[in-house]
Order: C-alpha cells, then sequence, then structure tokens
C-alpha cells in the first residue's frame, strides 16, 4: 500500500485552541478517512471524504480535499484535553490499493 | 473498539515460535484486515479477505500465515520466518472488500514482543 503523510508530526495546543492536521498522498484516490488512535488502543473512524467532495463536517471536525494538490486537512476546533490522541489519513487509491498516513500525535494541555 | 474482539491485548513470544493472533467479529462484515503498526509508523497491511475461504497478501506478507474458515474470524499467524515480529496488530473489518466507500472498524489491537 501506498504510504500517505501527516504534517506536522507532533503537535501541541492548549485546550480551546484549534489543531489542524494535514495530510499528503501520491496517487489518485476514491475516498480520503481520518481517524483517531488513543495509546495503545485501535482506530476509530472519524470521518469519510469521497474524492469529488471539498468539505465535510462532523461536530467539532471539519475535513478538506484539495485533490489537485493530493492533500487533506483535518481540523478540530475548540480542542478538549479529550482530544488528546494520533490522528491517521487513510482510505483507498484508484487501484483500490489501501494506504494509511504515518500519523499525526495531538496533545492537548488543560 | 465495535464489534471486532482481539485477543490476547498482549503476547510475548520467545525467538523461532510460531503464535496466533485472534482476530473476530460480530458485524456480520465479509472483509476483514491484518495490519502491522511500528513506531511512528503508519499501518502497513498483511492480509486481507474479501470472502470465507479466500484471503490475498497485503504488503508484507513474509512471515505470516492466516486463514479464512468463517466469516466472524480470521486469525494471523506470526511464524518463525518473520525476521521482526515485534509491533502492534491492529485488525480491521468491513462490510465488503469491494465497495470503495467502506469504513473500516478496528480491534483494540494486540502488542507482540519478541523475547
Amino acid at each position: 500500500s501506498q504510504q500517505g503523510e501527516e504534517d506536522p508530526q507532533a503537535l501541541s495546543i492548549q485546550e480551546g485552541e484549534n489543531a489542524t492536521m494535514n495530510c499528503s498522498y501520491k496517487t489518485s484516490i476514491n475516498n480520503l478517512q481520518w481517524y483517531r488512535q488513543n495509546s495503545g488502543r485501535g482506530l476509530v473512524h472519524l470521518i469519510l471524504i469521497r474524492s469529488n467532495e471539498r468539505e465535510k463536517h462532523s461536530g467539532r471536525l471539519r475535513v478538506t480535499l484539495d485533490t489537485s494538490k493530493k492533500s487533506s486537512s483535518l481540523l478540530i476546533t475548540a480542542s478538549r484535553a479529550a482530544d488528546t490522541a494520533s490522528y491517521f489519513c487513510g482510505g483507498r487509491n484508484t487501484g483500490n490499493q489501501f494506504y494509511f498516513g504515518t500519523g499525526t500525535s495531538l496533545t492537548v494541555i488543560p | 473498539d465495535g464489534g471486532i474482539t482481539q485477543s490476547p491485548k498482549y503476547l510475548f513470544r520467545k525467538e523461532g515460535q510460531n503464535v496466533t493472533l485472534s482476530c473476530e467479529q460480530n458485524l456480520n462484515h465479509d472483509a476483514m484486515y491484518w495490519y502491522r503498526q511500528d513506531p511512528g509508523q503508519g499501518l502497513r497491511l498483511i492480509y486481507y479477505s474479501q470472502i470465507v475461504n479466500d484471503f490475498q497478501k497485503g504488503d508484507i506478507a513474509e512471515g505470516y500465515s492466516v486463514s479464512r474458515e468463517k466469516k466472524e474470524s480470521f486469525p494471523l499467524t506470526v511464524t518463525s520466518a518473520q525476521k521482526n515480529p515485534t509491533a502492534f496488530y491492529l485488525c480491521a473489518s468491513s462490510i465488503t472488500g469491494l465497495a470503495i466507500y467502506n469504513e473500516q472498524f478496528f480491534g483494540p489491537g494486540t502488542r507482540l514482543t519478541v523475547l
């Protein structure tokens, strides 16, 4: 599977601030999904955005997709200490291959 | 963690031993997957199965084997041929393996340590 890349690798913010994470990928995709992983746990699906969509919202989450730049961003607004986790992008490309990014480790300081 | 269970949570193995990791799902999903996660890296696909009695190699299948005799079960065996087996192993499932918009549901993971 082709690896994606998240940026930054680590992010530390104060509670109440917004957190933005970026994901870049190399080949054309059918969809891109964002996952959350608490330390030592499995991944939890957060949101899916299709290749023909540009923006999607879910609660405090906002995901954008720019297929011309092969990138996506995840914005978490009004962050909470409980948002502390690693966040991964992943999904399937048009070759039906799975890909996952290397993750952004987010720390929200109370 | 949805309806996917993995056991055990922690597993220790001596070099040269085979070990089998369990993955069970009660979501009635056709497709199941095994990933390996190493520190600072994303998930890498080991094997996946789109339907019972069928499975395909992922990117890093060497040293691993699987079976899919039942829809709800997809055990992974880490053999002695896997040179660097210490890692966090994640099992996932999705409704089907073919539809491109299906999300994957993940189990809680098994951390394997080779002593």
